[in-house]
């Protein structure tokens, strides 16, 4: 298994700032993911990204908005920049172990909601 | 392209009834399913994971079937407690792909 510490857990922005949320793994991955999931809907993937290369975005998602950075295998930040009230929802860190049948784990969750 | 359905969207039982959340998926080729607890505000919890080679799996009052051919899963709760009010997810795999139902908001009444 893998334990995933996401921070902040919760935080209220103001429209137009930029926010960075942190994920840290307790074993080494290759890759970790980040979802989307907007008030009562399911999650929405919104990159892959692998260390030591850029990572790749779904449809719908750019790098200048939701820049995210992966310097090393147990660490990656996701920024969601500009931010509008549209932009509420949990941001949620993920990483696929292969130890036991490809099961994804999940952080903690990133609250925001922007006013 | 998969897609994932859950129904109900929402239900509701009373403390001590045993109930059934169900889990559909339009493509049987997956590696696995997994069903996932969550509660408001915050991430997932893995509860159980059922690999494609298997029927069910089970953990304490939970237990997940899974039929791969007519694309269905269940997620068995027996004698529901309110602790397990909570956001019922399902996800399929394929690869490094990861396909995510709705959920179902399970409300159980003391």
């Amino acid at each position: 298994s893998a334990v995933i510490s996401q921070k902040p857990s919760r935080d209220i922005c103001q429209r137009g700032t930029s926010l960075t949320i942190q994920c840290q793994v307790d074993s080494q991955v290759t890759m970790m993911f980040w979802y989307r999931q907007q008030p009562g809907q399911s999650l929405t993937l919104i990159a892959t990204a692998n260390q030591g290369s850029e990572a790749t975005y779904e449809s719908g998602f750019v790098i200048d908005k939701f820049p995210i950075s992966r310097p090393n295998l147990t660490f990656s930040t996701l920024t969601v920049s500009n931010m509008s009230p549209e932009d509420s929802s949990i941001y949620l860190c993920s990483v696929a172990g292969t130890g036991s049948g490809n099961t994804i784990y999940f952080g903690e969750g990133s609250w925001l909601t922007v006013v | 392209k998969q897609e994932v359905t859950q129904i109900p969207a929402a239900l509701s039982v009373p403390e001590g009834e045993n109930l059934v959340l169900n889990c559909s998926f339009t493509d049987s080729a997956i590696y696995n399913l997994q069903w996932f607890r969550q509660d408001p505000g915050k991430g997932l919890t893995s509860l159980l994971l059922i690999q494609s080679s298997q029927r069910e799996q089970t953990s304490g009052r939970l237990n997940a079937s899974l039929d791969k051919s007519s694309g269905r899963s269940t997620l068995y709760i027996a004698a529901s407690q309110p602790g397990d009010s909570a956001t019922y997810l399902c996800a399929v795999s394929r690869g490094n792909q990861f396909y995510f139902g709705t959920g179902t908001s399970l409300t159980v009444i003391p």
